[in-house]
């Protein structure tokens, strides 16, 4: 089966800029995360959506990021404006039925801002 | 709240040798736990998971782990790595309820000649 696909694989922006993330997950999974991983440190949550729901959205920074999962399929995350904190991985998720069926990763966005 | 450990921060091995990364958790029920790889620039690759049963569970690549519920803690093991294993790894917990996971802050494995 395919597996999660994500994109841009890179990005650069100026601070205050805005930046999109995309997210396709595998085919049929009803649950989709998005993960920071700041470079020396493990993915922390940021959004947990189940089909076209937010679930868990308790460590996303609202006041510049933002996130939809229309039609319960794909996914976009947007971070606006960016922060120089904001450089990072970020990666995407998807899982059939949760922690049962295990979660499967995409390659990740790095975004850098400078 | 779930919570992972990995007290090694990095860890330096010989090709050939034997390897133990350890995870320690945080959780009052029982934990579905799970080890992943990440290679630079990579997503993250599952290893194994271990959720009910059989304290030791195999994985991919010649790795193994091993549930302890009364140390909490679930290491990674490896008779011998192989150069191709120098990677980062990541321990993590996901619970009932929420369904989602929880990851430690990784061990960076280094192998050298």
């Amino acid at each position: 089966e395919a597996g999660v696909a994500q994109s841009p694989r890179y990005k650069i922006i100026e601070k205050r800029q805005s930046v999109a993330f995309w997210c396709n997950p595998i085919s049929g999974h009803a649950t989709l995360y998005w993960y920071q991983q700041i470079l020396g440190q493990g993915p922390k949550l940021l959004i947990q959506f189940q089909n076209n729901g937010v679930v868990d959205d308790s460590q996303l920074p609202k006041d510049r990021f933002s996130a939809e999962r229309l039609k319960g399929v794909d996914s976009t995350l947007k971070i606006q404006p960016a922060k120089l904190e904001d450089s990072a991985v970020y990666l995407c998720a998807s899982s059939g039925r949760g922690r049962s069926d295990g979660y499967t990763f995409g390659s990740g966005t790095r975004l850098t801002v400078v | 709240a779930q919570s992972v450990t990995q007290p090694d921060i990095h860890i330096t091995v010989s090709e050939g040798a034997s390897l133990e990364l350890r995870c320690n958790y945080s959780y009052g029920a029982t934990p579905y736990l799970f080890w992943y790889v990440q290679s630079p620039g990579q997503g993250l690759q599952l290893l194994l998971k271990y959720f009910s049963g059989d304290t030791l569970v195999q994985g991919i690549k010649g790795f193994e782990a091993e549930f302890k519920r009364s140390q909490s803690s679930f290491n990674l093991r490896k008779p011998s790595v192989h150069w191709s294993d120098a990677a980062e790894y990541f321990c993590a917990v996901a619970t009932f309820g929420n369904e989602k996971l929880t990851f430690g802050t990784g061990t960076r494995l280094t192998i050298i000649p």
